[in-house]
């Protein structure tokens, strides 16, 4: 059965440090990946998605941005942490025009 | 950007009580999907229609989609106190982006 892995779970960093997220999925092969981000109480905003190795579409450019560097693993960066970018941060997957399935998501603060 | 818009933003009934939630989308779809979240968790698929088809039931819940006037509602018969979540629809466009709506947040008192 397919299984979708993000951690950490909670990252608290300072304000100009870097971010890495990482996401992978077991049993599927050629998956949709897609990151987003969610503030307290609201809707989830799109931020990257990918329908191949090395085919990222950004939806929200800033401070962010996404690889796949393997056919399983969709990575979330950061060179430089703003306060803004506090948030919870969910990965997901799918087969193509298919349900989407969610990691348990990362709640990252920004002091 | 959101594609979809909930309504109502957060629904309070009484256990027993039917809820029905609204979703309205802006451009051409090939599905539309609902989903849950419970407080600070993934979120979790309830129930997918696609395009060519109007209404969809599983178990207490019942989808309709209305794709003339781009919009979709979501009924959870019989509540219970652990229907209690954020319920999200979610439209694939073109290109797989899945992208989801503003949630509507479910109140069931016992």
């Amino acid at each position: 059965s397919q299984t979708i892995h993000q951690w950490p779970a909670t990252l608290v960093q300072p304000v100009g440090s870097p971010l890495s997220l990482e996401c992978t999925v077991e049993g599927t092969s050629n998956p949709n990946l897609y990151w987003y981000r969610q503030a307290a109480g609201r809707g989830l905003q799109l931020l990257f998605y990918s329908v191949g190795i090395g085919q990222i579409s950004s939806e929200v450019p800033q401070n962010l941005s996404a690889s796949r560097p393997q056919d399983r693993q969709f990575i979330l960066s950061s060179k430089k942490l703003l306060l803004s970018d506090s948030g919870f941060y969910l990965c997901a997957w799918s087969d193509p025009g298919a349900r989407a399935f969610f990691g348990q998501g990362t709640r990252l603060t920004v002091v | 950007s959101q594609q979809g818009e909930e309504d109502p933003q957060a629904l309070s009934i009484q256990e027993g009580e039917n809820a029905t939630m609204n979703c309205s989308y802006k451009t051409s779809i090939n599905n539309l999907q609902w989903y849950r979240q419970n407080s600070g968790r993934g979120l979790v698929h309830l129930i997918l229609i696609r395009s060519n088809e109007r209404e969809k039931h599983s178990g207490r819940l019942r989808v309709t989609l209305d794709t003339s006037k781009k919009s979709s509602s979501l009924l959870i018969t019989a509540s219970r106190a652990a229907d209690t979540a954020s319920y999200f629809c979610a439209t694939i466009s073109s290109g797989d982006k899945l992208t989801f709506g503003t949630g509507t947040r479910l109140a069931v008192r016992p």
